[in-house]
This record gives C-alpha cells, sequence and structure tokens, in this order.
C-alpha cells in the first residue's frame, strides 16, 4: 500500500534549527512535495523534490533521498510565525498526491 | 484578486439534507480537486478533474459527486449529508495533472448533526 509517515509534533525555540522528517511508500514516484499550513487556514506550498539531494528556498531546505524513500524539511532560524503544521505528500504513478497526517510544529519563545 | 473561492466558508446541516459547496477559480487551471480534512488524518481525495467536462474518483468518493461543466467551476455535492461527513473541505487546482504545486481556496467547515 501507499503511505507517508512523519511525526505527529515537533517543538523548538526560536531562532535554532529543526527538522521534520519524513518517510514514504509510493506506487511509483513522480516527486516529493512539502505544504505549510497555520492552524484554521489552507495548506500553501514549500518545496518540491523530485532528484536527490538538497533543494534550498531562503530560511527552508528540503533533501530528498530515492533510495532510502526519506525526506526532510529543514526550519533554519526559527519564528514564531513558522508554528504551524508541515504536510508531507509524495506523488504516485498516476500523479495523486499521498498526504502524511502532517507534523504540527510548536515554536518557543 | 486570482486564486480560489470557496463557498460557503462554515455550515451546519441536518443529517439527510443535500449539500453544495461551490468552488471557483480565476486562474485557468485544467486540474481541480476536492478533499477533506480530519483531524489526525492526512488530506483524503474525494474526487478531481482533470480538465473541464472530466471527472475521477478519489479514494473516498462515496456520498459525494461532482461535476466539471467548464475550467472555472467545480461544486462537490452531497446527496444525503451523514454525521461522518462532518469534516474541512478543501478545494484545490493546478495548471495540469502532473503538477504537484496545489493553490487551495480558504476551506468549507460543515458540521452534519
Amino acid at each position: 500500500g501507499q503511505n507517508i509517515d512523519q511525526p505527529t509534533e515537533m517543538t523548538a525555540t526560536e531562532g535554532a534549527i529543526v527538522q521534520i522528517n519524513c518517510t514514504y511508500q509510493t506506487s511509483g514516484f513522480n516527486g516529493l512535495f512539502w505544504y505549510q499550513q497555520h492552524a484554521g487556514e489552507a495548506p500553501t506550498f514549500l518545496s518540491y523534490n523530485v532528484l536527490d539531494g538538497l533543494e534550498e528556498k531562503g530560511r527552508f531546505s528540503s533533501f530528498l533521498s530515492r533510495s532510502k524513500g526519506y525526506s526532510y524539511l529543514l526550519l533554519k532560524e526559527l519564528q514564531m510565525k513558522d508554528s504551524a503544521s508541515y504536510l508531507c505528500a509524495g506523488m504516485d504513478s498516476n500523479y495523486q498526491l499521498i498526504w502524511g497526517a502532517g507534523t504540527k510544529l510548536i515554536i518557543k519563545p | 484578486i486570482a486564486g480560489i473561492t470557496q463557498a460557503p466558508t462554515s455550515q451546519i446541516l441536518a443529517a439527510g439534507r443535500r449539500m453544495t459547496l461551490r468552488c471557483t477559480q480565476d486562474m485557468r487551471h485544467n486540474a481541480m480537486y476536492w478533499y477533506r480534512q480530519d483531524l489526525g488524518l492526512g488530506l483524503r481525495l474525494i474526487h478531481y478533474s482533470n480538465t473541464a467536462g472530466t471527472t475521477g474518483k478519489g479514494e473516498v468518493p462515496d456520498g459525494y459527486s461532482v461535476s466539471r461543466a467548464n475550467t472555472d467551476d467545480f461544486p462537490l455535492t452531497l446527496a444525503s449529508a451523514v454525521p461522518s461527513q462532518t469534516s474541512v473541505y478543501f478545494c484545490a487546482s493546478t495548471p495540469d495533472s502532473d503538477t504537484g504545486e496545489l493553490f487551495f481556496g480558504e476551506g468549507s467547515r460543515l458540521t452534519v448533526l
């Protein structure tokens, strides 16, 4: 079956770095996506990886290892506004997104 | 402002009633989707449309129907609502079905009593 696993909740300190891990099993693979969702709001796109390696975009970076079925989202210089849920999603061979349940990130001052 | 609009934002509905959630986008995206989001679960795909005039079933289609008469509109209908359909519903669109960068509407919170 298809499955996305990520931690339910993480806590980090303002100004620090946090890494949110995601493991995936999909029927075929057409990319790994990360979305941010603030409480009560819609998800918004953060990043896309289809090749192995690190993609950096400002304070956020995303890493992919296809051989390990593994990705992580790295958030640097954490700000209070980064408190949100982070959704990992894998795209299967039919171009359907398979979503994880999300990781709730709590930032403490 | 370009984007994707859902209505209503919130609704309380008696079980057995018919309900249509509206979704309109002005980005001329080909692909549109309806998801439901429940606490502790990932987004689950209800129905999708890769292009105007076509629709397909997602992971949890039972009790729901959709239509795609034109590019902009993708309404979701609950023919006879049941309490298990209490959820937050998100409509999303993307330029093409092989693109995973989805643009989401603000969501419709539906409570079925």
